[in-house]
């Protein structure tokens, strides 16, 4: 079965710092992404990065880059330079690549403190 | 972009009433799904469809219908409603199978009250 695990409920972070926030998974399947989702207090979802297991490198897009280690079934988010509107709920999720169903992480709220 | 779009974004109902959350997108993804979260928690799948004429349960079916009659369009119905289903519901799409096509795009969600 799939599971999600963020282990994290909330983080708080100086502007301008860097911040990790946490993820674990389990899958049985050799073949599955994994994402990144922010949600704002707006409420809603946008997405961040992808990573596939078979990628070679990490993800990277602008500020934010995917700390993929594989053996040891985790895919942390980076956010560099942290910035005020950076504060959110942040999901990891993950998708088999042969099924229908992403599953979610029960999220990491962000506080970026000026 | 349109995108994903879901209407109504706001609902109150009554304990014992139906409704029904319309959800469509233009982005022509054959999968589409309905998601529910709770306050402070993740996002649970309802119902999930593949293509058109094709749904199946996800994790949290139970009091809750779908139908996709076309590619476009995924409503959601809620029959009797129950406070228990006080939540908010997205909606989302993605282009199919294969490594890039897993990426979920969501609607702005829906916030309902059940009292």
């Amino acid at each position: 079965a799939q599971k999600i695990t963020q282990t994290q409920p909330g983080m708080f972070v100086q502007e301008k710092e860097a911040v990790t926030l946490d993820c674990t998974y389990d899958t049985s399947d050799p073949s599955y992404g994994l994402f990144w989702y922010k949600q704002p207090s707006s409420g809603e979802m946008i997405f961040l990065i992808y990573q596939g297991s078979y990628d070679q490198q990490n993800a990277t897009e602008g500020r934010y880059s995917l700390n993929f280690q594989k053996a040891r079934k985790s895919a942390n988010l980076v956010i560099s330079a942290s910035q005020l509107g950076d504060s959110a709920m942040y999901f990891c999720a993950m998708k088999n690549t042969g099924g229908f169903k992403t599953i979610f992480g029960a999220g990491t709220r962000l506080f970026v403190k000026a | 972009n349109a995108g994903v779009t879901q209407t109504p974004k706001f609902r109150i109902l009554k304990i014992g009433q139906s409704m029904t959350l319309q959800c469509a997108q233009d982005m022509n993804h054959n999968y589409m799904y309905w998601y529910r979260q709770d306050p402070g928690m993740g996002l649970k799948l309802i119902y999930y469809s593949v293509g058109a004429g094709i749904t199946d349960k996800g994790e949290v079916p139970n009091g809750y219908n779908v139908s996709r009659s076309t590619t476009e369009d995924f409503p959601l119905r809620l029959e009797l409603a129950a406070p228990s289903q006080t939540s908010v519901y997205f909606c989302a799409s993605s282009p199919g199978q294969g490594l890039s096509g897993n990426t979920i795009y969501f609607g702005e969600g829906s916030w309902l009250t059940v009292v």
